[in-house]
């Protein structure tokens, strides 16, 4: 009930073309939906987020889309860049009782290949 | 500001030794949280602090113990290292429970041989 499966693992991608990293949750108390950002050597960074009373949130070239009946949310990244290149990481936070934790995915190693 | 620093970058530890890892954040933040991270396995909390002087279990609070005496501070502290505890790990703050954006330091990786 309180896991995030993320996937795929690792992706290989062209320069150019779009990434798409999927997360699927269980629990319907989940009321928010971030992905973050890390590259080698540094910590974990916000990088869009969405709550579950919206199909779609786009920020420049991340796009998260959210299917609430699915129970499922996915990055999409648009004209992917060697910049991106980093590990993705899908969260849902708990509700009040838990002070509001993250429950984490195991995270998804883009490539992206010039 | 600096942010979230943690200390120190990278330590070797042998079976049994004991250690404290430091957090410090100069934002004012009222949560603070200890992660680790293995991998294929995402981000694990360990214990989480939500304002000075109170700590709580996260996930996988065995073989930890932490502390929060200063609000800008979060010590973890291993008792008896042990090899499963090689990580590499990160700390996080927050600024209160309005606010859902949690900022990360640089991550301690720690070897315990």
């Amino acid at each position: 009930q309180q896991q995030v499966k993320q996937s795929p693992q690792s992706l290989i991608v062209q320069k150019g073309g779009i990434s798409i990293i999927n997360c699927a949750y269980e629990n319907t108390a989940f009321d928010y939906f971030p992905w973050y950002q890390q590259f080698p050597g540094k910590g974990p960074a916000l990088l869009i987020a969405i709550r579950p009373d919206v199909s779609e949130k786009k920020e420049g070239r991340f796009t998260i889309s959210f299917n609430k009946s699915a129970k499922q949310f996915s990055l999409h990244i648009m004209d992917s860049q060697p910049g991106d290149s980093a590990t993705y990481f899908c969260a849902a936070r708990k509700d009040l009782d838990s002070n509001y934790q993250l429950i984490w995915g195991a995270g998804t190693k883009l490539i992206i290949k010039p | 500001n600096a942010g979230v620093t943690q200390t120190p970058k990278f330590r070797v530890l042998k079976t049994g030794q004991s250690m404290t890892l430091l957090c410090a954040q100069d934002m004012n933040h009222e949560y603070m949280y200890w992660y680790r991270q293995d991998p294929g396995m995402g981000l694990r909390l360990i214990h989480y602090s939500v304002g000075e002087g109170t700590t709580a279990k996260g996930e996988v609070p065995d073989g930890y113990n932490v502390s929060r005496l200063k609000k800008q501070n979060f010590l973890l502290g291993l008792e008896s290292a042990a090899p499963s505890q090689t990580s590499v790990y990160f700390c996080a703050s927050r600024k209160d429970k309005t606010y859902n954006e949690q900022f990360f330091g640089p991550g301690t990786r720690l070897t315990v041989l």
